[in-house]
């Protein structure tokens, strides 16, 4: 089983919709979850990130914790052409220092 | 500030050759990283480290060293370049152990093994 998981796409929707990104990880001692965009050629950048049970808002980004079910989501309303890109899971702590990545979901967002 | 200052950018290796991979952060930042990444890949683990003369194997450290001999350097060795090691090769840094995990990502370089 893979540490972190990430359907990788790619996730299509039109301009104004709500795009709905899923990741799943196995280490249940993980402390803190990272979203990170990355344009195409570029290196990633961090969107959010969130420790506790819940969610979390930001804007037009919302991320969403579950640590029952070792899940966590972004939410992005109102997708805009410019939100396209490769969205990437990060999952840190455990029984290490590493911080994990996922595969990434490739959005793209349709004018 | 530069931030983490990755060099060479580009670089085209013979299967057999070896080379370094220079990063340089000046954030005084304690946790570095090397990253990576395969096209329409996420970012695989090669090494980290926490501090100055630390260091630690991710998850995939194989045909690679690393060293951290001063809290602004951290240097990949690559030694008898093979094919499979064409990728994009990110470094990273953060401060803190966990604090926001913001990683500060250099802009990456692209070795081509042939």
């Amino acid at each position: 089983q893979k540490e972190v998981e990430q359907n990788s796409g790619p996730l299509s929707v039109p301009e104004g919709a709500i795009a709905s990104l899923n990741c799943t990880y196995s280490d249940r001692g993980s402390q803190s979850f990272f979203w990170y965009r990355q344009y195409s050629g570029k290196s990633p950048e961090l969107i959010m990130f969130i420790y506790s049970n819940g969610d979390k808002e930001d804007g037009r980004f919302t991320a969403q914790l579950n640590k029952a079910s070792q899940y966590v989501s972004l939410l992005i309303r109102d997708s805009q052409p410019s939100d396209s890109a490769t969205y990437l899971c990060a999952v840190y702590g455990g029984a290490t220092n590493k911080l994990i990545f996922g595969t990434g979901t490739l959005l793209a967002v349709q004018p | 500030n530069a931030g983490v200052t990755q060099t060479p950018k580009f670089r085209i290796l013979k299967i057999g050759q070896s080379m370094t991979l220079q990063c340089t952060q000046d954030m005084n930042h304690n946790y570095m990283y090397w990253y990576r990444q395969d096209p329409g890949m996420g970012l695989k683990l090669i090494y980290y480290s926490v501090g100055a003369g630390i260091t630690d194997k991710g998850e995939v450290p194989n045909g690679y060293n690393v060293s951290r001999s001063t809290t602004e350097d951290f240097p990949l060795r690559l030694e008898l370049a093979a094919p499979s090691q064409t990728s994009v090769y990110f470094c990273a840094s953060r401060f803190d152990s966990i604090g926001t995990g913001e990683l500060f990502f250099g802009e990456g370089s692209r070795l081509t093994v042939l």
